[in-house]
């Protein structure tokens, strides 16, 4: 079974710029998490999605948006980027979203100069 | 404020030797613990999880501790292998259907021959 897929793999954006990154689910999976990955703050969690709804947020300004559609891939969208938005995005999958485990795409290594 | 902190950013252990990874947590709240494993490039693999009914869970060379009073949690690799050297990051979940994992800042673990 083909893992999570995230595209594109690198983007190189300019501050004031907007960006959407795109993730594919592991097939039959439902749930789709997004994560930013910095070194200074490590992983934190940005959004869930389940059946095209977003169940749960984290602490991140209203910049920072995304959906999901029938197919229960997600886009996530960036607007008005930052130098501190430079950073490796992740998309985890799972089954349903009271599921236990995640598992993660490669990411999408995002840097805005 | 970190709920999940992973105070040793790197260990070196020889090969053949038992590595562990150690977790503290702030929260009373997380339920469900987990650990992923972390090479460059990539996004982090599931290894091992443990519900906070438990106090070990086993699987192959990969052993996780939780000890609830003392909020810690430990991942025990036994024996070490070459190719377990990579960044490992422990995560938590709340309980009550929040699905964000909330992560540490990782262990760059070495393996040395």
């Amino acid at each position: 079974k083909a893992g999570v897929t995230q595209t594109p793999r690198y983007l190189i954006k300019t501050r004031g710029q907007q960006v959407t990154l795109s993730c594919s689910p592991i097939s039959g999976h439902r749930s789709v998490s997004w994560y930013q990955q910095t070194p200074g703050q490590g992983l934190q969690f940005l959004f869930e999605y389940f059946s095209e709804t977003q169940r749960n947020k984290g602490n991140f300004p209203g910049r920072f948006s995304g959906r999901q559609f029938s197919n229960s891939g997600s886009e996530m969208n960036v607007s008005t980027l930052e130098l501190g938005d430079s950073a490796l995005y992740l998309c985890a999958s799972k089954v349903l979203a009271g599921d236990d485990t995640q598992y993660f795409g490669p990411g999408t290594r995002l840097t805005v100069l | 404020d970190q709920q999940v902190k992973q105070n040793s950013p790197s260990l070196s252990v020889q090969e053949g030797r038992i590595s562990i990874l150690n977790c503290d947590y702030t929260n009373s709240m997380f339920d469900y613990f987990l650990w992923y494993k972390k090479y460059p490039a990539e996004g982090p693999t599931f290894l091992i999880s443990i519900s906070s009914i438990k106090d070990k869970n086993e699987d192959g060379r990969f052993t996780v501790f939780l000890n609830k009073s003392a909020k810690h949690l430990s991942l025990h690799i036994v024996p070490s292998q070459p190719g377990d050297s990579a960044v490992y990051f422990c995560a938590a979940r709340l309980g009550g259907g929040a699905d964000g994992l909330t992560f540490g800042k990782g262990t760059h673990l070495i393996i040395q021959p």
